[in-house]
């Protein structure tokens, strides 16, 4: 069961924006909106910021957007602030019954 | 609130089997569909596999089919991962987390560690 494809850095200056792309199949995230995006900070649990392609998780800020097209789905910080500097990981639904994630992403707030 | 606590890692000797329980509170348990996730040393997240709200159905991974058995108990809100026949590679922190394979995990435990070596 192959990953999802991520680049394996992102960077960004302070204030400006990145975006994070994650891609798939016509068999997971090309056909289905069953997409999450997750932040993993060093030594911490994963934690969901985004559901169902575009739809933040109570809680994230409005600076966390998310979006699909095709068999991509991408990730924007918007605003990048010291504390987005962290690990993301998309996941989709697979139509083999399964359920699967992207290498992550490191970003890093320059 | 949400809580849900891993608890069962350990060190284990190659061929060996480790049971794992995860401990749910804070929301309708036996309403949720639930999922083991896994992270190995400076990898990545790996889906581990996933059980209905009911327990009727179970999905895993091609990595681990045969090997590991989840399940749940939902009259005393705990999931468990029974594993057997463990390698070097499935040494890794199990995280157990609400939602199943087509509701988009949401929250996650703070993980138990696993460690197989001899």
């Amino acid at each position: 069961q192959s990953a999802l494809t991520q680049p394996a850095s992102v960077s960004g200056s302070l204030g400006q924006s990145i975006t994070i792309s994650c891609t798939g199949t016509n068999s997971d995230l090309g056909g289905y909106n069953f997409v999450s995006w997750y932040q993993q900070h060093p030594g911490k649990a994963p934690k969901l910021i985004i559901f169902d392609v575009s739809n933040r998780a109570s809680g994230v800020p409005d600076r966390f957007s998310a979006s699909k097209s095709g068999n991509t789905a991408s990730l924007t910080l918007s605003g990048l602030q010291p504390e987005d500097e962290a690990d993301y990981y998309c996941s989709s639904y697979r139509s083999s019954g399964t359920r699967v994630f992207g290498g992550g992403t490191k970003v890093t707030v320059l | 609130e949400v809580h849900l606590l891993e608890s069962g890692g350990g060190l284990v000797q190659p061929g060996g089997s480790l049971g794992l329980s995860c401990a749910a509170s804070g929301f309708a348990f036996s309403s949720f569909d639930m999922t083991w996730v896994r992270q190995a040393p400076g990898k990545g997240l790996e889906w581990v596999s996933s059980i209905s709200f009911s327990g009727a159905s179970t999905y895993y991974a091609d990595s681990v089919k045969g090997r590991f058995t989840i399940s749940r108990d939902n009259s005393n809100k705990t999931v468990q991962l029974h594993m057997s026949s463990l390698r070097v590679d499935d040494t890794a922190i199990y995280y157990c987390v609400t939602g199943g394979v087509v509701v988009d995990p949401s929250t996650w435990g703070q993980g138990t560690l696993v460690t197989v070596s001899s």
